[in-house]
C-alpha cells in the first residue's frame, strides 16, 4: 500500500513569494491533516479536512495561509506572501473514514520550506 | 485546551541499555488517547505505541512499553534493550476521544544511542 506522498521534499523562496504544498494521502482515507513544525519544536496542526469539508482551522493563518482538498482526496497548502518565521517543515497526515481516537495517524515525509 | 510537555529535550543512551522518555499532559476529558511517535531523521513520522485512557493495563509493543499514571498524568516510554535504529526524535502525542479530535504534541526528545 502507498504512503502518504508530499511534493516538494525541499523548497527555497525568498520572503513575501508564494510556495504550495501538495499532499495525495493513503487511498479511501477520509481525513488529512497539515502540521507545521518548526525546527525545535513539536508538530502543531495548521488544519484537518474530512473528506472536502474543513473541521478545524483554528491555528490557520488565514491572512496568508489557504488550504483546499477538492474532490476529498489530494490536498494543496499555499503560503502568500511567505515570511520568515514560516520557516518550517509541513507535514500531512491521513486517518482512514470513522477513525476513533486510538487511530493511527500515518505521516508523510514532509515539505521543509526555508525562507530567506 | 489540552497541553503535552516533554521536559527532556535530549537523551542518550548505550546500545543494548533501557532508556525512559518523560511526558506529562493537561486535559479535563476522560476520554482520551496518548500516543508515542517516532521521526527518524528525514523520514517519515511513526506511530511506536498507544495507550487508551480508559485501560489501566499498559500497553506494551515488543521493546517498547509506557508507565501510564493517570492520576499523575503522566504518560512515560520505556525502550528496552535499545538498538542504534532507534535514535530518532520521540513526540508524545494526546488525542481526544471522538472521531473528528486532533493529535496534540509535546516538543520532543531526541535520543541518541551509543555504541
Amino acid at each position: 500500500e502507498a504512503g502518504v506522498a508530499q511534493s516538494p521534499r525541499y523548497k527555497i523562496i525568498e520572503k513575501r513569494q508564494s510556495v504550495a504544498f501538495w499532499c495525495n494521502p493513503i487511498s479511501g482515507h477520509a481525513t488529512l491533516y497539515w502540521y507545521q513544525q518548526i525546527l525545535g519544536q513539536g508538530p502543531k496542526l495548521l488544519i484537518q479536512f474530512q473528506n472536502n469539508g474543513v473541521v478545524d482551522d483554528s491555528q490557520l493563518p488565514k491572512d496568508r495561509f489557504s488550504a483546499e482538498r477538492l474532490k476529498g482526496v489530494d490536498s494543496t497548502l499555499k503560503i502568500q506572501p511567505a515570511k520568515l518565521e514560516d520557516s518550517a517543515v509541513y507535514l500531512c497526515a491521513s486517518t482512514p473514514s470513522g477513525t476513533w481516537g486510538a487511530g493511527e495517524l500515518f505521516f508523510g515525509e514532509g515539505s521543509r520550506l526555508t525562507v530567506l | 485546551a489540552q497541553t503535552v510537555t516533554q521536559s527532556q529535550p535530549e537523551m542518550s543512551v548505550q546500545e543494548a541499555e533501557t532508556v525512559t522518555l518523560s511526558c506529562t499532559y493537561d486535559t479535563s476529558e476522560s476520554d482520551y488517547y496518548l500516543f508515542w511517535y517516532k521521526q527518524p531523521p528525514s523520514r517519515q513520522m511513526i506511530l511506536v505505541i498507544r495507550q487508551e485512557a480508559y485501560k489501566q493495563q499498559n500497553a506494551t509493543e515488543n521493546r517498547f512499553s509506557v508507565n501510564f499514571q493517570k492520576a499523575a498524568k503522566s504518560f512515560s516510554l520505556k525502550i528496552s534493550d535499545s538498538q542504534l535504529g532507534d535514535a530518532a526524535m520521540y513526540f508524545c502525542a494526546y488525542r481526544k476521544g471522538g472521531t473528528a479530535s486532533k493529535l496534540t504534541f509535546g516538543t520532543g526528545t531526541r535520543l541518541q544511542v551509543t555504541l
